[in-house]
């Protein structure tokens, strides 16, 4: 089976560090994605990680290491606009029919403070 | 503008009534998606469809029904058997490539009174 956790919310200060941690259990893994989404909104992609190591993109990046099971995506530079949740994703290669699953944490809800 | 669209972005309808919402993208992907979104849940997956004319269950199927006539288009009839239809609901297209990522359209917000 799948299961994904994130935690279920955080908070953090403008102009902050924030990290918010992924860990998984599925039945194969052929990447992890990182999606933001606002309220009421669609997700965005951000990162998809593949390899072990960290993928920087701007004020985001994103760590992967299969051997533990784990990802975090990290924002520098906390802004207001970055209020919003933040969804774990992993794709797994293992369902027949040739369709790669992905599945879905439930996401972090991120809150950045003045 | 290439995309995916989804209307409308709010819809209201009366318990037992079938309701059918559109999911249009001019991006050229083969493969396409429903998820449905609840509070405090992921995004659990309803159908996808990898080729026109071709469709698959995802994890909760029961008291939906697609169509893929066309590559552009697959919409998602929500029926009159599912028992709890209110949620929002995002279509979805895969970029396919190394990394198959997932392009979301703008979501519709199902209601049911």
């Amino acid at each position: 089976g799948q299961n994904i956790d994130q935690p279920t919310e955080m908070t953090a200060t403008e102009g902050a560090i924030v990290q918010i941690n992924c860990t998984y259990q599925t039945s194969g893994f052929n990447g992890l994605f990182w999606y933001q989404q606002h309220a009421g909104e669609a997700p965005t992609f951000l990162s998809y990680n593949v390899l072990d190591g960290l993928e920087e993109k701007g004020r985001f990046s994103s760590f992967l290491s299969r051997s533990k099971g784990y990802s975090y995506l990290l924002l520098k530079e906390l802004q207001m606009k970055d209020s919003a949740s933040y969804l774990c994703a992993v794709r797994d290669p293992s369902n027949s029919g040739g369709y790669q699953k992905v599945t879905f944490g439930t996401g972090t809800k991120l809150q950045v403070i003045p | 503008d290439g995309g995916i669209t989804q209307s409308p972005k709010y819809l209201f309808r009366k318990e037992g009534q079938n309701v059918t919402l559109s999911c249009e993208q001019n991006l050229n992907h083969d493969a396409m998606y429903w998820y449905r979104q609840d509070p405090g849940q992921g995004l659990r997956l309803i159908y996808y469809s990898q080729i026109v004319n071709d469709f698959q269950k995802g994890d909760i199927a029961e008291g939906y029904s697609v169509s893929r006539e066309k590559k552009e288009s697959f919409p998602l009839t929500v029926t009159s058997a599912q028992k709890n239809p209110t949620a929002f609901y995002l279509c979805a297209t895969i970029e396919e490539g190394s990394t198959d990522t997932q392009y979301f359209g703008p979501g519709t917000r199902l209601t049911v009174l």
